[in-house]
């Protein structure tokens, strides 16, 4: 079982409509969760952190659920310009000095259309 | 502020020949990164620097070494490419070692070994 999973869509989203999806993480030690955004062929981008109260930038929001270990990413009025791949970054627990580690699920692709 | 460079853009090899792929970042960042993308897989850790003059390995260090030249460089060698090699490699660096830190991105080098 991969420690983040994703479901890889694509997600086909109508301009203005609201789309969601989930990720789930196998560790429950789990400490840090982060949603980035991938344009095709180019680099993550930080898009936002994922707090346990829940929180939105602009159309963005998303959620965390421990108990289940999941957590949500929520798109409001879609745009032309949010049709990317959304990468679920889970950070475990790790031993000082021993680096910043991500782990990466392998991405949600949404397409926005006319 | 370039950010993280990374150079070259794309290579192609031949299986058993080697070659370095340079990282360097300016925001004066103590931990860097490098991960490889596969279709499907998400991005994998090959090596990580937590600071300058310490390397560890990651989720998938075979077939790989590091060098972290100074603060800012953090190189990744191919010794015996191999087809399985083939990827996109991505450097990253974060300010600091803790679990809510950024981290930042390259382009990407696009390998192909044939």
């Amino acid at each position: 079982r991969k420690e983040v999973e994703q479901d890889p869509g694509p997600f086909n989203v109508p301009e203005g409509a609201t789309v969601a999806f989930n990720c789930t993480y196998s560790n429950s030690a789990s400490q840090s969760f982060f949603w980035y955004r991938q344009d095709c062929r180019k680099e993550p981008k930080l898009l936002m952190s994922v707090y346990s109260s829940g929180n939105e930038d602009g159309r963005f929001t998303a959620q965390l659920n421990r108990a289940s270990q999941y957590i949500s990413l929520l798109i409001r009025d879609s745009k032309l310009s949010d049709s990317a791949t959304y990468l679920c970054v889970v950070n475990y627990l790790m031993i000082k000095a021993a680096g910043n580690k991500l782990t990466f699920g392998g991405g949600t692709r949404v397409l926005v259309k006319p | 502020n370039a950010g993280v460079t990374q150079t070259p853009k794309f290579q192609v090899l031949k299986t058993g020949q080697s070659m370095t792929l340079q990282c360097a970042q300016d925001m004066n960042h103590n931990s860097m990164y490098w991960y490889r993308q596969d279709p499907g897989m998400g991005l994998r850790l090959i090596y990580y620097s937590a600071s300058e003059g310490t390397t560890d390995k990651g989720e998938v260090p075979n077939g790989y070494n590091v060098s972290r030249l100074n603060k800012r460089e953090f190189s990744l060698r191919l010794e015996s490419a191999a087809p399985s090699q083939t990827s996109v490699y991505f450097c990253a660096s974060s300010e600091i070692e803790g679990p809510g830190d950024t981290q930042y991105f390259g382009p990407g080098t696009r390998l192909t070994v044939l």
